[in-house]
């Protein structure tokens, strides 16, 4: 069980918009900054958004990270097959005293 | 700009330990903090622990208190997750990454070494 909770999985057709919802607690969300990463299994996740809404290196404008109050949430906009991977939140817990990451959300592309 | 290249996969024998290594290439630590990540089959991100080599100093998260420790060699620039008393759940990619945000407390990792697959099985 992840301590952040997002849907198992989402789905659009190319150039569709999707949005992944990652929710907790005042003690990690409420009180911390949230990353997204993009992972597709065996290789190296990449940042994609730190400090809850700022794009990493190289990462299109098509995505982009919001927050408010204890959920966060990843907007992909202009879908494209290669957007097809797992999306995982993640951020501090100040009560836990350790990262915590949500279980993952898989985009699909139609 | 700095890429984390860590050390081959592993099949442990429950009951034993493995180290896995993280070398930075193209830079060094320098002032910043590492953490290591894993993911086990049809699992999510699981973050085991950080250390920050420039203060000596590491944390880890509960879960795997006294069974990991995390070492840095300056004079190689070299991270180092050492795991004992394996067990068949261990099973698992193992991941280091830079952490970003403050010290002991990180909000974002990047980058993300390419993944050492540990097996641990009779």
């Amino acid at each position: 069980q992840s301590v952040l909770t997002q849907p198992p999985s989402v789905s659009a057709a190319p150039g569709q918009k999707v949005t992944i919802s990652c929710s907790g607690r005042r003690s990690n969300i409420g009180s911390n900054d949230v990353a997204w990463y993009q992972h597709l299994p065996g290789t190296a996740p990449r940042l994609l958004i730190s400090d809850n809404s700022q794009r990493a290196s190289g990462i299109p404008d098509r995505f982009s990270g919001s927050k408010s109050g204890t959920s966060a949430t990843l907007a992909i906009t202009g879908l494209q097959t290669g957007d097809e991977a797992d999306y995982y939140c993640g951020t501090w817990d100040t009560s836990l005293s350790a990262v915590v990451f949500g279980g993952g959300t898989k985009v699909t592309v139609l | 700009q700095v890429q984390l290249v860590q050390s081959g996969a592993e099949v442990k024998k429950p009951g034993s330990s493995v180290k896995v290594s993280c070398e930075a290439s193209g830079g060094t630590f320098s002032r910043y903090a590492l953490s290591w990540v894993r993911q086990a089959p049809g699992q999510g991100l699981e973050w085991m622990g950080g250390i920050i080599p420039f203060f000596s100093t590491s944390n880890y998260a509960q879960k795997f208190q006294g069974r990991v420790t995390l070492t840095f060699d300056e004079s190689t620039s070299t991270a180092y997750m050492e795991l004992r008393n394996l067990r068949p759940e261990d099973t698992a990619y193992y991941y280091c990454a830079r952490e970003g945000g403050n010290y002991g407390s990180p909000s974002w990792f990047d980058p993300w070494g390419q993944g050492t697959l540990v097996t641990v099985s009779s």
